[in-house]
């Protein structure tokens, strides 16, 4: 299996413009998460989804964030319009309810974004 | 809510040596899980080791060990035989069943040759 896969894997942006992360989950996996990392507030959940649906976006900053997963595969994190304090590592993460690793989640390698 | 704490910021360990990352945790749940993840310099979060809080057995995954205590809520790590390459941040992590991950602030491993 591939893995969690993120694109980009770098992003640099002016404030004010619009940021899209995306997320492929591994194949078969019910559960998708969402994190950020940043040197004051370590890693944070952003928001997560259950079989596409959102389960908790409690961690989303502000209404500048919105995250969609419109099917098994594919998730995406926006951020519009972008600020500096948005500069951060944004992860992705997937796991599954069943089998030998239950709720063990795999992160992908991650989204540096700067924004200046 | 859920909180996990490492109280070490960093930690140093000689090479072929044994080493032991301390984890505290606070829930008032009965089932959860405990993980510990390593980040190197690369910044991908790599899963060392698991542990289901029903299972007493401690985990083990090669020269990767737990000493998970439920009644005082400690999940300290140990890695025997410390090598070059397992020097990184490690990340101590806390979920309930179907949630998010709960993370620790993470200790610097350094590894001296």
């Amino acid at each position: 299996d591939a893995g969690v896969i993120q694109s980009p894997r770098h992003e640099v942006t002016e404030m004010g413009q619009e940021v899209t992360l995306r997320c492929k989950p591994i194949s078969g996996h019910d559960y998708l998460f969402w994190y950020r990392q940043t040197m004051m507030r370590g890693l944070e959940l952003l928001i997560y989804f259950n079989n596409n649906v959102p389960i908790d976006d409690s961690g989303m900053p502000e209404d500048r964030f919105s995250a969609k997963m419109p099917n098994a595969s594919f998730s995406t994190l926006k951020i519009q319009p972008s600020e500096p304090r948005d500069s951060a590592v944004y992860f992705c993460a997937s796991s599954s309810w069943t089998g030998v690793d239950t709720d063990t989640q795999y992160f992908g390698p991650g989204t540096r974004l700067t924004v200046l | 809510a859920q909180t996990v704490t490492q109280s070490q910021p960093e930690m140093s360990v000689q090479e072929a040596e044994t080493v032991t990352l301390s984890c505290t945790y606070d829930t008032s749940e009965s089932d959860y899980y405990l993980f510990w993840y390593k980040q190197p310099p690369s910044r991908q979060m790599i899963l060392v080791i698991r542990q289901e809080a029903y299972k007493q057995q401690n985990a083990t995954e090669n020269r990767f060990s737990v000493n998970f205590q439920k009644a005082a809520k400690s999940f300290s790590l140990k890695i025997s035989d410390s090598q070059l390459g397992d020097a990184a941040m490690y990340f101590c992590a806390y979920s309930r069943r179907g949630n998010k991950l709960v993370f620790g602030a993470g200790t610097i491993l350094r590894v001296k040759s």
